[in-house]
């Protein structure tokens, strides 16, 4: 089955520590996204890459890495997580101007 | 003014009767409009898509478009406890790369 696959579903970690999360495609699409989603909250976009070796920031990139080695794969790293409510973190692909985004289902990071 | 704009609800309508839902754009280059439902604790999924002026009908979902007034419409009939949700305007600008999401409207379907 063709999807995207976020890993892993729940996160903790304490305050100050690095935290890399997993997205991986099998879409064969090449546009890949980062969104972050506060509780209550809409979708903020963090990073996204049009094709391997390239990514532009988001609205609020601040605090965030990525890198774009292979197509399939687009993690995300929260540098020195600060601790703040359970944060939902959402990976897109791009199907293409017809078909909208397909996400993954999710990962929830808490920083304790 | 926000580039994709929706009531954030919560939106409450009885079993069976019509949920309509709408959502306003500022660039009048978008070229492609989404409407995603998210239900709680999980992630957007898509439910309609329209490019062209009118309406377009999938189920009981109809999607309504009106570029001249920039202006996108969901409408839900005969509307089911299961789609109590929120539901994500999306909008897709012309040779553009990202989705801009709308704040969602929140829908309750009470029995």
């Amino acid at each position: 089955d063709g999807g995207i696959t976020q890993s892993p579903k729940y996160l903790f970690r304490k305050e100050g520590q690095n935290v890399t999360l997993s997205c991986e495609q099998n879409l064969n699409h090449d546009a890949m996204y980062w969104y972050r989603q506060d509780p209550g909250q809409g979708l903020r976009l963090i990073y996204y890459s049009q094709i391997v070796n390239d990514f532009q920031k988001g609205d609020i990139a601040e605090g965030y890495s990525v890198s774009r080695e292979k197509k399939e794969s687009f993690p995300l790293t929260v540098t020195s997580a600060q601790k703040n409510p359970t944060v939902f973190y959402l990976c897109a692909t791009l199907g293409g101007q017809y078909y909208g985004y397909t996400f993954g289902s999710g990962t929830r990071l808490t920083v304790v | 003014q926000k580039e994709v704009e929706q009531n954030s609800g919560p939106l409450s309508v009885p079993e069976g009767a019509i949920a309509s839902l709408n959502c306003t754009y500022s660039d009048r280059g978008s070229q492609s409009f989404f409407w995603y439902r998210q239900y709680s604790g999980k992630s957007p999924e898509l439910i309609m898509f329209i490019y062209s002026n009118g309406d377009k009908e999938d189920g009981r979902f109809t999607a309504q478009l009106n570029k001249a007034s920039q202006y996108v419409s969901l409408l839900i009939r005969d509307s089911q406890p299961s789609d109590s949700a929120t539901y994500l305007c999306a909008v897709l600008k012309a040779a553009g790369n990202k989705l801009t999401f709308g704040g969602g409207t929140r829908v309750l379907v009470k029995p």
